[in-house]
């Protein structure tokens, strides 16, 4: 499965949009972008996942380059109930499993 | 819908004694997967089961641990002769196959501590 680069840490306003990136340059055709969020002592929330479109649903939207090579997870209004560190994880067929790096630590700020 | 139900929640054992972890998948997801998440780190793939089969176990330490997911009933995570170092989250997830474009949902998680 392809590696991803995500931020360490980002800060975000409360109800302002938070904007999380993630590099994958080495993806390849069949591999969906996945991602989760891990609010602390609880486990992964899976949040929203595409292959190639821009995908939304009714906690985030997911903004997929053209190429490929990076996305952006978008989450509208942020609340402080949205702090937590999210992944983001790409995933094909041949492993099966999903290998979580060390994702994005994201603190919303009253 | 139930969620991926994963018992007990918290587990305490001494060193040497044995842990058992529990886990039974989403409603019609036959793929099961179980991680764990040492102290302040991330989440380690551990292994990955289908009904009666392991089908990746190059996460799980070669001592001590074995997975199981039988027939019937949940799948289980055997930690044998624990000591501190196991001390952590295991989380399970499920699937319903594994294709690549469909989720797999994780638990709440089994959080063991070896004194």
């Amino acid at each position: 499965d392809a590696k991803t680069t995500q931020p360490t840490s980002m800060d975000c306003a409360e109800g302002r949009a938070a904007n999380l990136p993630c590099n994958h340059s080495t993806i390849s055709g069949n591999e969906y972008v996945y991602w989760y969020r891990q609010i602390h002592s609880q486990g992964p929330q899976y949040i929203i996942h595409g292959l190639k479109n821009n995908e939304t649903n009714e906690m985030a939207s997911l903004i997929i380059t053209e190429d490929r090579k990076s996305s952006t997870l978008i989450l509208p209004h942020a609340t402080l109930r949205d702090t937590a560190v999210y992944y983001c994880i790409v995933r094909g067929n041949t492993g099966n499993q999903f290998y979580f790096g060390t994702g994005t630590s994201l603190t919303v700020i009253p | 819908n139930a969620g991926v139900m994963q018992n007990p929640r918290h587990l305490v054992r001494r060193r040497g004694q044995e842990a058992r972890l529990r886990c039974s998948p989403m409603k019609g997801h036959s793929h099961v997967y179980w991680y764990r998440q040492l102290p302040e780190e991330g989440l380690k793939f551990m292994v990955y089961l289908q009904k009666e089969n392991i089908i990746d176990e190059s996460g799980m330490p070669k001592e001590r641990f074995s997975a199981e997911f039988p027939k019937e009933g949940p799948s289980i995570l055997r930690i044998q002769q624990v000591v501190r170092g196991d001390s952590a989250a295991y989380f399970c997830a499920s699937s319903p196959t594994a294709n690549s474009g469909n989720t797999i949902y994780f638990g709440e998680g089994s959080w063991l501590t070896v004194v």
